[in-house]
């Protein structure tokens, strides 16, 4: 298992640039998430998919797009890139039923996008 | 809301013991732990569930205090890989279902000399 793939691995983009960050899990994980982190901060949420077709925002989604067409893949859209948006993305997947409470999140090694 | 970790830095040597702290103001289903070392991913260490069960890695001794909505993680005998900057994740407590969605405190950086 590859286990949670991120590319691209670094992206330098321009102000007002769009771009897709990747993100696919080979695990059959049914929810999967899109976290930034600032330097020196925590994650914070931008996205989130409990399955195909269903994505609801998070805690900071203003600025980025989602869609969930198959369960593997994940990936996020930036539309009008500002330096604000400069960051490391995570994507992350886990698998949880009604039965298995609280399951670990598996997370790709991560986007480092600067936007000049 | 951000749950509190404290403290936000510790300095060990070898062999030391340390305890990080995560608290929230909410009630909560389950309380996560992960380590990041520098320019990685987040990796699972422990998870502590509403009504007392854990899972998690057998080295790894972290506790939950349901009651004051507060998480310890307690790191024992501490060895140079044990460095890292450890974070709490908390998941609402919201009429039972989870859908995993963490929130993440401001991370705890542990150092760990020879």
């Amino acid at each position: 298992n590859a286990g949670v793939t991120q590319t691209p691995k670094f992206r330098i983009l321009k102000i007002g640039q769009s771009m897709t960050l990747q993100c696919t899990q080979d695990m059959n994980h049914n929810y999967m998430y899109w976290y930034r982190q600032d330097p020196g901060m925590g994650l914070k949420l931008i996205y989130y998919s409990v399955g195909a077709g269903i994505t609801d925002k998070g805690e900071v989604p203003n600025g980025y797009n989602v869609s969930r067409s198959t369960t593997e893949d994940f990936p996020l859209r930036l539309e009008l890139a500002a330096p604000s948006q400069t960051s490391v993305y995570f994507c992350a997947s886990s698998y949880s039923t009604r039965q298995a409470r609280g399951s670990p999140l598996h997370f790709g090694n991560g986007t480092r996008l600067t936007v000049t | 809301q951000q749950p509190v970790q404290s403290p936000q830095a510790v300095i060990l040597r070898e062999g030391e013991d340390a305890v990080i702290n995560c608290s929230s103001s909410k009630a909560l289903y389950s309380v996560h732990w992960y380590r990041q070392k520098h320019g990685e991913a987040p990796v699972f260490l422990m998870i502590l569930l509403k009504g007392g069960e854990q899972k998690g890695h057998e080295k790894i001794s972290a506790s939950f205090n349901e009651k004051k909505q507060q998480s310890s993680l307690y790191l024992t005998a501490s060895q140079l890989s044990y460095s890292g900057t450890y974070f709490c994740g908390t998941d609402l407590f919201a009429g039972g279902t989870s859908y995993g969605k963490l929130t993440f405190g401001q991370g705890t950086i542990l150092t760990v000399h020879p």
